[in-house]
């Protein structure tokens, strides 16, 4: 059974840093692209960033390009997003979601979703 | 950057009805669309990838056509259980928008 679960959101303040994890069981991890995904609440989705099954390629939204980095262990079955200089319109739920095939794929699987708040 | 515009934002339709939500591109994409439905308070899920490829398990009602700019989700027969937030998505190249939604309610 494939699982995808998020951990690492919280309450931090304007400016802070985050490091979200996304660890992952029940498929070859190395072979799949993986993204991250946020909803502001009660929004839509927002697409943040991914990265290639072989971390060859990372691709950013312009909203977090600079401030966000995503990377992967894959001896850890783990993705991450460090998330840095935090803003209060980065507050959301965080998704991260499996690519179907290669870094051009549609998303098939994906975890419960962490809450990161940015709030003083 | 491509955006992608869904019409219309909601909608309301009765048990049985035919459903169409569109999908607009501001530039061609081929057919790297996909379509994933979400229930209140639940985690997005993947019904169509490819513009038109149903992904396993999901309910043959659900039908996606299109290519390039112009794009179609249909719901052949409306369920109780369609009731969600329907988005579209391109995923060719970054950034990988995603439309606004569409909602979709029963009548």
């Amino acid at each position: 059974e494939v699982q995808l679960v998020e951990s690492g959101g919280a309450l931090v303040q304007p400016g802070g840093s985050l490091r979200l994890s996304c660890a992952v069981s029940g498929f070859t991890f190395s072979n799949y692209a993986m993204t991250w995904v946020r909803q502001l609440p009660g929004k839509g989705l927002e697409w943040v960033s991914l990265i290639s099954g072989s971390s060859g390629t990372t691709d950013y939204a312009d909203s977090v390009k600079g401030r966000f980095t995503i990377s992967r262990d894959n001896s850890k079955n783990t993705l991450y997003l460090q998330m840095n200089s935090l803003r209060a319109e980065d507050t959301a739920v965080y998704f991260c979601a499996k690519g179907l095939r290669g870094s051009s794929s549609a998303f098939d699987q994906w975890g419960q979703g962490t809450l990161v708040t940015v709030s003083s | 950057d491509i955006q992608m515009t869904q019409s219309p934002s909601s909608l309301s339709a009765s048990v049985g009805d035919r459903v169409t939500i569109t999908c607009r591109a501001t530039q061609g994409i081929s057919n790297y669309l996909a379509w994933y439905q979400q229930k209140p308070g639940k985690v997005p899920k993947l019904l169509i990838y490819a513009a038109s490829t149903l992904q396993s398990g999901v309910p043959s009602r659900f039908s996606g056509s299109g290519s390039g700019t112009h794009f179609t989700l249909t719901i052949s027969s409306l369920q109780p259980e369609d009731v969600a937030t329907y988005y579209c998505q391109k995923y060719n190249s970054a950034p990988r928008t995603f439309g606004q939604g569409t909602k979709v309610e029963i009548k």
